[in-house]
C-alpha cells in the first residue's frame, strides 16, 4: 500500500495564475482533508471531502476549491495566486465515522513568486 | 472554537533526559487529543491518542481536563526521538477535523 500520495512535489506559480494540486488517498479512505502549513506554523485546515462533496471548510477565501472523484482521489484548486499562498499542501486521508486518525501525504511544496 | 497552543517552539534535551511536551487546548465540548510526529524527510503521522491509553515508543500523554492539557511525556530521551511533534484536537459531535497546534521541535543530543 503507497499511502497516500501527492502530485506534483514542487510547483513554482506566478502572482494571478491558477494552480492544480493531486492526492490520491490510501487505500480503503474515504475522506480528504486539505491543509496548509506554512513556514513555521501548525498544518491548517483548508476543507474536507467525502461522499464527492465538501463536508467541512475552514477559513479559507473562496479563491480556494476542491473536488473529490468518484474513486476518492481530490484536487485543490487555487485562483488567482497570492505571494502568501506560498506554502507546503498537505492532503490526509481517512476512513469516515468517528475521529479516525488522519493518514497524511508527502506534501506538495507551492512557491508563488 | 476549538484551539491547541504548544508554547515551546524548541526544546533541546540530552540522551538520557526526560522530555516533556506540552501541549494546552480549548474546547467547550468533549474533545479527542492527538500527537503527530514528524520525522526529519519522513511524512507527518500518528503517535499516539488518548483514547488509547497506550505508550508508544515510550511516550505517554495523559488528557487532564482540569488543566486543558495532553503534554507529551517520555522518561529517558533517545537521539532518535529527534522530530517535530504536533498536538492535535478534534471535537466530538460531529465536528472531526484536527486542529493542530503550532509544533514543537524536539532535539535530543548525544
Amino acid at each position: 500500500d503507497a499511502g497516500v500520495t501527492q502530485s506534483p512535489t514542487h510547483l513554482i506559480k506566478t502572482r494571478g495564475q491558477q494552480v492544480t494540486l493531486r492526492c490520491s488517498p490510501k487505500s480503503g479512505h474515504d475522506t480528504v482533508s486539505w491543509y496548509q502549513q506554512a513556514l513555521g506554523q501548525g498544518p491548517q485546515f483548508i476543507f474536507q471531502y467525502y461522499e464527492e462533496e465538501e463536508r467541512q471548510r475552514g477559513n479559507f477565501p473562496d479563491r480556494f476549491s476542491g473536488h473529490q472523484f468518484p474513486n476518492y482521489s481530490s484536487e485543490l484548486n487555487v485562483n488567482a495566486l497570492l505571494l502568501g499562498d506560498s506554502a507546503l499542501y498537505l492532503c490526509a486521508s481517512s476512513f469516515t465515522g468517528g475521529s479516525s486518525p488522519l493518514h497524511f501525504g508527502n506534501g506538495t511544496r507551492l512557491t508563488v513568486t | 472554537a476549538q484551539r491547541v497552543t504548544q508554547p515551546e517552539k524548541l526544546l533541546s534535551v540530552f540522551k538520557g533526559a526526560p522530555v516533556e511536551l506540552k501541549c494546552n487546548y480549548s474546547y467547550s465540548g468533549s474533545p479527542e487529543l492527538f500527537w503527530y510526529v514528524q520525522y526529519s524527510r519522513q511524512r507527518l503521522q500518528l503517535l499516539l491518542r488518548h483514547i488509547s491509553r497506550e505508550s508508544i515508543k515510550g511516550f505517554t500523554a495523559d488528557l487532564n481536563k482540569g488543566e486543558t492539557s495532553f503534554h507529551l511525556k517520555k522518561p529517558f530521551a533517545q537521539e532518535e526521538d529527534s522530530a517535530m511533534y504536533y498536538c492535535a484536537l478534534s471535537g466530538s459531535g460531529g465536528s472531526y477535523i484536527p486542529t493542530f497546534g503550532r509544533g514543537t521541535s524536539l532535539i535530543v543530543h548525544p
